[in-house]
């Protein structure tokens, strides 16, 4: 099995621009698509990104999500940040025989 | 829109079996279009994946849990289930039922489950 390792936090300024990576240990990060969840504090998570770089109806286009095979990293951009996009983040990927796998989340700070 | 809820007891002891249900609205329990999970939450911590099932049948579970979980669907009425046995402290957690499908995954508002005597 595998491993997604998350940056513990991240903190940027409003209107600014911040990027959460998401490393995976062993495997290549394309082989299994990744999602990213947004999980505000007191609320249940909500999908940002499915499928690598894909946005549900109603996420902003201020998030983007794309995969490096170089560094076999997915990344999480948020752009024009708000107060509101403080929150955790979780990326979420899947292994051969389709569990789930969670990165161990990231905090945004947004001060 | 896909909604789902979660329902079932908040303390259950030590050594006794978790069980809990989530009830679908908006979408048939029975489609091919999505797939049903559940996650748990501890108090502070990350996610865990526990296990999904999807309308075949097939249910996929976490290996580390897998001795101790069964999830099962109940079509007459739209609901799936939980049942985790023999239960310690360390299964205190938020537990979320959710549903998957092409577009991501929905999640329920989730309930506190504590284990203790």
């Amino acid at each position: 099995n595998f491993m997604l390792t998350q940056p513990h936090s991240v903190s940027e300024s409003p209107g600014k621009t911040v990027t959460i990576s998401c490393t995976r240990s062993s495997g290549s990060i394309a082989s299994n698509y990744v999602q990213w969840y947004q999980q505000r504090p007191g609320s249940s998570p909500t999908t940002v990104i499915y499928e690598d770089n894909q946005r549900p109806s109603g996420v902003p286009d201020r998030f983007s999500g794309s995969i490096d095979s170089s560094s076999n990293s997915a990344s999480l951009t948020i752009s024009g940040l708000k107060t509101e996009d403080e929150a955790d983040y979780y990326c979420q990927s899947y292994d051969s025989s389709i569990h789930w796998v969670f990165g161990g989340g990231t905090k945004l700070t947004v001060l | 829109q896909l909604q789902l809820q979660e329902s079932g007891p908040g303390l259950v002891k030590p050594s006794e079996t978790l069980s809990l249900t989530c009830t679908v609205s908006g979408g048939s329990i029975s489609s091919s279009s999505y797939y049903w999970g559940w996650i748990r939450q501890p108090p502070g911590k990350g996610l865990e994946w526990i296990g999904s099932i999807y309308y075949s049948g097939s249910t996929y579970y976490n290996p580390s849990l897998k001795s101790r979980v069964t999830i099962s669907v109940d079509t007459s009425k739209n609901q799936f289930s939980l049942k985790l046995s023999s239960v310690t402290a360390a299964d205190t957690a938020v537990y979320y039922c959710v549903a998957t499908l092409a577009e991501g995954s929905h999640w329920g508002q989730g309930t506190l489950v504590t284990v203790s005597s």
